[in-house]
């Protein structure tokens, strides 16, 4: 069964400053999928950002990106110019097959301070 | 955008009652719909999967009989919490593939505690 870890509970970050947030993964698959969700206040689900594992370029939207290391199964969120709307759970998630389910990461927690 | 419509988004209810929950895609057709319960400060975890027209399949540990899935249409997924207890509240929340490259959507959620 695949398994996502993510290290850091809780993290903050100034305002405008860089922060990154780690996520590991096992599994025995050689293609699969990689997703960073952020779960505001409101609870609804948002995408950030998604890695195909066959695509060795790494996945960027804006002021996130990722960096993807097949070898070492791991995926990081870097967030770039932070800001306060930045503020929510963050969740590294990993689906085995196109259309099947998540399999979310524990989360963590960032606080983008003024 | 893809938008899937969960009601309720709050409900509070007493103990042995049943609680229904709607997922309701308004753009697209869900032939598959995931179910996950999200415990206070913790990760989602899925509970069951269903399909349209067929039986859900549900996580080990999670129980098929107080858990009820109904997916009569492309359009409609609910969860009925049968006999719901206190350890029964958590947020509830659906998704389904949107049809979009890699696309899934997720409803709001529904809170749910059980008194």
């Amino acid at each position: 069964a695949q398994t996502v870890t993510q290290s850091q509970p809780e993290m903050s970050v100034q305002e405008a400053e860089t922060v990154t947030l780690s996520c590991t993964y096992d599994t025995s698959e050689n293609n699969y999928y990689l997703f960073w969700y952020k779960q505001p206040p409101s609870r609804q689900m948002i995408l950030v950002i998604r890695q195909e594992a066959y695509k060795q370029q790494n996945a960027t939207e804006n002021r996130f990106s990722v960096n993807f290391q097949k070898a070492a199964k791991s995926f990081s969120l870097k967030i770039s110019d932070s800001q306060l709307g930045d503020t929510a759970m963050y969740f590294c998630a990993f689906m085995y097959n196109y259309g099947q389910n998540f399999v979310f990461g524990p989360g963590t927690r960032l606080s983008v301070l003024p | 955008g893809a938008v899937v419509s969960q009601h309720p988004s709050r409900v509070i209810c007493k103990s042995g009652t049943s609680v229904k929950i709607e997922c309701r895609s308004l753009d697209f057709q869900a032939t598959t719909m995931f179910w996950y319960r999200q415990f206070p400060k913790q990760s989602l975890m899925l509970m069951a999967t269903s399909n349209e027209g067929s039986k859900a399949t549900y996580e080990q540990g999670v129980e098929k009989d107080k858990f009820l899935i109904n997916h009569a249409s492309l359009t409609l997924s609910t969860l009925t919490v049968t006999s719901a207890h206190p350890e029964d509240s958590s947020f509830y929340i659906c998704s389904a593939r949107d049809g979009r490259i890699y696309g899934y959507t997720f409803g709001s959620g529904t809170r749910l505690t059980v008194v």
